[in-house]
């Protein structure tokens, strides 16, 4: 069965500061991976996802996640983090042919001013 | 416009006691899924729908735990005799089709308390 590892739970950093949040899955032969992310008292929403084509994806508010087939990695970057980043930050992954989401334990994200 | 809506927000119960959790999708959204998130599992699946029939329950715990989906729209999370581990946050999320190509939008989830 298909896994999401993320190895952080907690990730505090200063404001301005760069940010990675460590996501690896169980190897498969084909899949699709995603961040979604819940900031506090809101609903789940996604931040982005990687299905095809490019390796590298890009969220519209900064944050980018390269996939790693060798490494089995989808880790999340961003270069400079803003107090309106804190949040948790949840890994998933589908297989190809199965519809449900498997996620990671999430990794709460603070920032320090 | 609306997104996906869930009832009751909070819900308190005794244990032993049966209990119905409502999900109102997108509308036009085919797919719904159900998740739990709890403390110490994280976010997982329960069950999901394509129009009324749920080719994949492989995530329910129990037979305590049953789903039903009528007029491709409202689903319904029953669960039976409550124990105090079913205690968790139940997520909705519903998507134009059932693909990781459409984007499974969320609900605010209803949280379970047993006690």
């Amino acid at each position: 069965a298909q896994s999401v590892t993320q190895l952080d739970s907690q990730v505090p950093v200063f404001e301005e500061a760069p940010v990675e949040l460590r996501c690896n899955y169980s190897s498969s032969v084909s899949v699709y991976l995603f961040w979604y992310v819940q900031y506090p008292n809101q609903g789940l929403q996604l931040l982005l996802k990687y299905l095809s084509g490019s390796t590298l994806v890009e969220s519209i508010n900064g944050f980018e996640a390269e996939f790693n087939k060798s490494q089995t990695s989808f880790h999340l970057r961003k270069p400079s983090v803003h107090i309106s980043d804190t949040a948790e930050y949840f890994c998933a992954v589908s297989d190809q042919g199965a519809q449900k989401l498997v996620f990671g334990q999430g990794t709460r994200l603070t920032i320090n001013p | 416009g609306a997104g996906v809506s869930q009832s009751p927000s909070n819900k308190v119960t005794e244990k032993g006691k049966d209990v119905e959790l409502r999900c109102d999708p997108i509308s036009g959204h085919t797919a719904l899924y159900w998740y739990r998130q709890s403390l110490g599992q994280g976010l997982e699946f329960l069950i999901y729908f394509q129009g009324n029939s749920a080719p994949d329950k492989s995530g329910l715990p129990s037979d305590r735990f049953s789903a039903e989906r009528t007029g491709g729209s409202v689903s319904t999370l029953t669960i039976q005799r409550t124990q105090q581990e079913d205690s968790a946050v139940y997520l909705c999320a519903s998507s134009l089709l059932a693909s990781p190509y459409n984007e499974q939008f969320f609900g605010p989830g209803t949280r379970l308390t047993v006690l």
